[in-house]
């Protein structure tokens, strides 16, 4: 079956914290992703990645980086989280067509 | 860019049927997807058109048109489980990235 894990479903952090979001996928997919997702705004793409060390910016990149170290793991990287960031964090994964999408983060930024 | 159109909410009876609209404007085009995501769950995938028409999957169809940048999902006979959000998402030409509008909440009343 189908998996895609993130490594928490609740984070709470303080301002100016750099925070670690994880996310494993055991499908052997190319391309990885990762979303925000906050009520009106839909889910916007922040960063992408379509091979290992490769990266590609989203829509919304801005105060985040990626790392792709393996090919089942794809890392997003607040360095300096703010307010502004709190949010539910999605993760997906794809081959060819259909994305499979994680659980969830959702974090706090106090 | 990309702008997907679809409405906030939309209420429907159980048993009766209930049809989402989607409206895009991309530089590109490769594909129409459509998720249902549960409250507090991560989305799923249900549909994806790439050439006009309509497809076909137990209670659920989706519709597309090119030419006037179109697409709905249809639900039959509709169950209280259905109550979810739906998500319309395009694929331009490059990759596998996909545009996701703000997302259709669904409330099935008895």
């Amino acid at each position: 079956d189908v998996k895609v894990t993130q490594s928490s479903r609740y984070l709470v952090k303080r301002t100016g914290e750099k925070v670690f979001l994880e996310c494993v996928q055991d499908m052997d997919h190319e391309n990885m992703f990762w979303y925000r997702q906050d009520p009106g705004l839909g889910l916007r793409l922040i960063y992408f990645s379509y091979d290992v060390k490769m990266k590609e910016k989203g829509d919304i990149p801005e105060g985040y980086s990626v790392s792709r170290e393996k090919k089942e793991r794809f890392s997003l990287i607040l360095e300096s989280a703010s307010t502004n960031q709190t949010s539910m964090y999605l993760c997906a994964s794809s081959s060819t067509i259909e994305q499979y999408f994680g659980p969830g983060t959702r974090l706090t930024v106090t | 860019g990309q702008n997907i159109d679809q409405p906030t909410e939309m209420t429907a009876t159980e048993g009766a049927i209930v049809q989402i609209n989607c409206t895009y404007q991309t530089s590109g085009f490769n594909g129409l997807f459509w998720y249902q995501q549960h409250a507090g769950e991560a989305p799923t995938f249900l549909s994806y058109n790439v050439l006009d028409g309509l497809e076909e999957k137990g209670r659920f169809s989706s519709f597309l048109s090119r030419s006037k940048g179109y697409s709905y999902l249809l639900l039959k006979e509709l169950q209280m489980k259905d109550s979810a959000s739906y998500l319309c998402a395009v694929r331009a030409n490059a990759g596998n990235m996909l545009t996701f509008g703000g997302g259709t909440r669904l409330m099935v009343k008895p």
